[in-house]
């Protein structure tokens, strides 16, 4: 079964600071990864995803993503936090007939 | 850009009701789903569509049915609703294949049972 994991619930970061967000999944086959962004009272917005190729993946708003096989890790990132980055993070995985698999989300907390 | 609609921001029902939350794509998706969001579980699948009069179960369709009478719309339907269907419900769609199948989302209903 596909499945990913996001093992922190919340990540504080300083405006200007680097901001990493961690994933990990666990797939049979080649996996197909995905991050989601949600603002307060809002639905998921699509950053990114991964798919095949480059392991470095440019999203929306600044965002990347770094693909890991050996780690099994697709971890976002972003150099520099702004405080409007405040929000809810999902990490995904595609399954069979394009079901998306989430992780738990992660609470990004920017403070100027 | 892909715009995903859902009938209500914020609905108040009572216990035993019958609740149908509806979801609006303009893209021409074959793909429709139903999620709802809780605090810590992330989002599940309730049910979700890959074509006109098609439906499948996900994860979580206990006490949920669905109808999709035409392409661009997915009921959620709530027979009896329950306090611990209380939640945030989420639609989404996306085209079909492996390549091109990015889930975009409406804005989401919250659904408060009393």
């Amino acid at each position: 079964a596909q499945s990913v994991a996001q093992p922190e619930d919340q990540v504080n970061v300083a405006e200007g600071n680097p901001l990493t967000v961690k994933c990990t999944y666990s797939v049979s086959g080649n996996p197909y990864l995905f991050w989601y962004v949600q603002y307060p009272n809002r639905g998921l917005q699509f950053l990114l995803k991964y798919i095949t190729g480059d392991n470095l993946v440019k999203g929306s708003y600044g965002f990347e993503a770094e693909f890991n096989k050996s780690q099994t890790s697709f971890h976002l990132k972003k150099p520099s936090a702004l405080v409007s980055d405040s929000a809810l993070y999902f990490c995904a995985v595609r399954s069979i007939w394009g079901k998306l698999q989430f992780g738990a989300g992660t609470q990004v907390v920017v403070t100027p | 850009d892909v715009k995903v609609t859902q009938s209500s921001r914020y609905l108040v029902k009572r216990t035993g009701e019958k609740v149908f939350l509806e979801c609006v794509q303009d893209m021409d998706h074959e793909n429709m789903f139903w999620y709802r969001q809780d605090p810590g579980l992330g989002l599940r699948l309730i049910y979700f569509s890959y074509d006109v009069k098609m439906k499948e179960k996900g994860d979580i369709p206990e006490g949920y049915s669905v109808s999709r009478e035409k392409k661009e719309r997915f009921s959620l339907i709530l027979e009896s609703a329950s306090t611990n269907q209380t939640s945030m419900y989420l639609c989404a769609s996306s085209y079909a294949g492996a390549s091109t199948d990015t889930q975009y989302f409406g804005p989401g209903t919250r659904l408060t049972v009393l």
